[in-house]
């Protein structure tokens, strides 16, 4: 049971560029994740989903796109990298709603983008 | 808008209690309060969580006060291991948690 893994864990891009953060979780949960921290300040939102095959925005969504085409994983992507964007990316899960049920975090991503 | 409010940070000495406050005074009955906490380059970690009893588990317990305004979340025993910025978040009909800028505990040896 691996819990919550995040793919890449580092990741340099040039402005301009795009690349897809990749979120797997094998605990069956339905509601999955995304959100970005940077230096000094809590977690914001970008996207979450409750179920396959459904996102919804959250606090930051803008320049991020996400998908949920499995259960188990849910990809966020940059479709245009800004420097704006250089954060640490964390996934999360959770059984169902969170106001009910821990969330589950991954590792995180560091992206620089240059 | 489900804010908190808490110290920006505390320090305590190891292997004694520790203490930390949040204000949460417009929380609705519905509300959940969690707590997580964040050990240095690593990913949020659930803590606790409660509705309006206090709350006990392997890691920590949760006091709410009677008028839910409040809560407090107590380490039993410090350790260096429990140095870490907590967040205290309210739940409210969201489908999400709103983390805040939180505490960091310091833990002096």
């Amino acid at each position: 049971n691996a819990g919550v893994t995040q793919t890449p864990k580092f990741r340099v891009l040039k402005t301009g560029q795009s690349m897809t953060l990749l979120c797997a979780q094998d605990m069956n949960h339905e509601y999955m994740y995304w959100y970005r921290q940077d230096p000094g300040m809590g977690l914001r939102l970008i996207h979450y989903s409750v179920g396959e095959g459904t996102t919804a925005k959250g606090e930051v969504p803008d320049g991020y796109n996400v998908s949920r085409l499995k259960k188990q994983n849910f990809l966020l992507g940059l479709e245009s990298a800004a420097p704006s964007q250089t954060s640490v990316y964390f996934c999360a899960s959770s059984l169902r709603h969170s106001s009910r049920y821990e969330q589950y975090f991954g590792p995180g991503t560091r992206l620089t983008v240059t | 808008d489900a804010k908190t409010t808490q110290p920006n940070s505390m320090e305590s000495n190891e292997e004694e209690p520790v203490h930390l406050p949040c204000n949460h005074s417009t929380i609705s009955g519905t509300d959940y309060i969690h707590w997580y906490r964040q050990l240095p380059s690593q990913g949020p970690e659930y803590v606790i969580h409660g509705l309006t009893s206090n709350v006990n588990n392997r890691m920590a317990s949760l006091a709410i006060a009677e008028d839910r305004k409040s809560s407090t979340l107590i380490l039993h025993r410090a350790t260096l291991r429990d140095a870490a910025v907590y967040y205290c978040i309210r739940s409210g009909s969201a489908r999400q948690l709103t983390f805040g800028s939180g505490t960091q505990l310091t833990v002096l040896p």
